[in-house]
């Protein structure tokens, strides 16, 4: 079965950066594009941006465009995230999801999740 | 970027009560929209593509319609399991965006 495991919490100071992973197994890696969406308190979820699995094509929110980077590592089927500069309100959690593979006709959506990564920055 | 509005942001409902909770569009996204249920601090799990199409495994008592901006989820009969919290999602254009949620909560 389809499986994204996402990689633990983790506490960071303001202004760090953070990278966090997300493997998956139960499919073919490259028949997908992997998303990063995050879920502050008491806010509605938020895409960040995606990566084809098979060409490695990526493209990000302009919110977050100039902060993040989203990668796939074929071998491992792992996604990764990484997001600069981190301010308080990145506090959240963090979804891997999957979805179609880009471009994609029809209603994009995404079909399986991870757990969530709880991502803290605090001083 | 397209704005979507859930009402209402919470109900109270008991076991076996219909609910239908809607989903507003800031602009038309024709059929793309989707719905997920999330439980806790779990995953988002989809339950309704392109508005109407249920997810293989679904339950058949979940009901999607509507078209251009204005979407629905039905649950026909609650059942303990269905009480959570359900978020609309547009699949129409980059950036995807998400409903703010609407709690299902036991009266």
């Amino acid at each position: 079965q389809v499986q994204l495991v996402q990689s633990e919490a983790e506490l960071k100071k303001p202004g760090a950066s953070v990278r966090i992973s997300c493997k998956t197994s139960g499919y073919n890696f490259k028949d997908n594009a992997l998303h990063w969406v995050r879920q502050a308190p008491g806010q509605r979820l938020e895409w960040l941006g995606w990566v084809n699995a098979g060409d490695g094509d990526t493209s990000y929110s302009y919110k977050f465009r100039a902060r993040v980077t989203i990668s796939g590592d074929t071998p491992t089927t792992t996604a990764y995230m990484e997001l600069r500069r981190l301010t308080s309100e990145d506090t959240a959690v963090y979804f891997c999801a999957r979805g179609p593979r880009i471009p994609f006709f029809g209603s994009y959506h995404f079909d399986y999740w991870g757990q969530g990564t709880l991502i803290t920055v605090s001083s | 970027d397209i704005q979507l509005t859930q009402s209402p942001s919470s109900l109270s409902a008991s076991v076996g009560d219909r609910v239908t909770i809607a989903c507003r569009a800031s602009e038309s996204v024709t059929n793309e929209l989707n719905w997920y249920q999330q439980k806790g601090g779990e995953a988002p799990k989809l339950l309704i593509v392109d508005a109407t199409t249920l997810k293989t495994g679904v339950p058949p008592r979940f009901s999607g319609s509507g078209s251009g901006t204005e979407f629905s989820l039905t649950i026909s009969s609650l059942h303990p399991e269905d009480f959570a919290t359900y978020f609309c999602q547009h699949g129409y254009s980059m950036p995807w965006t998400f409903g703010h949620g609407t709690k299902v909560e036991i009266k």
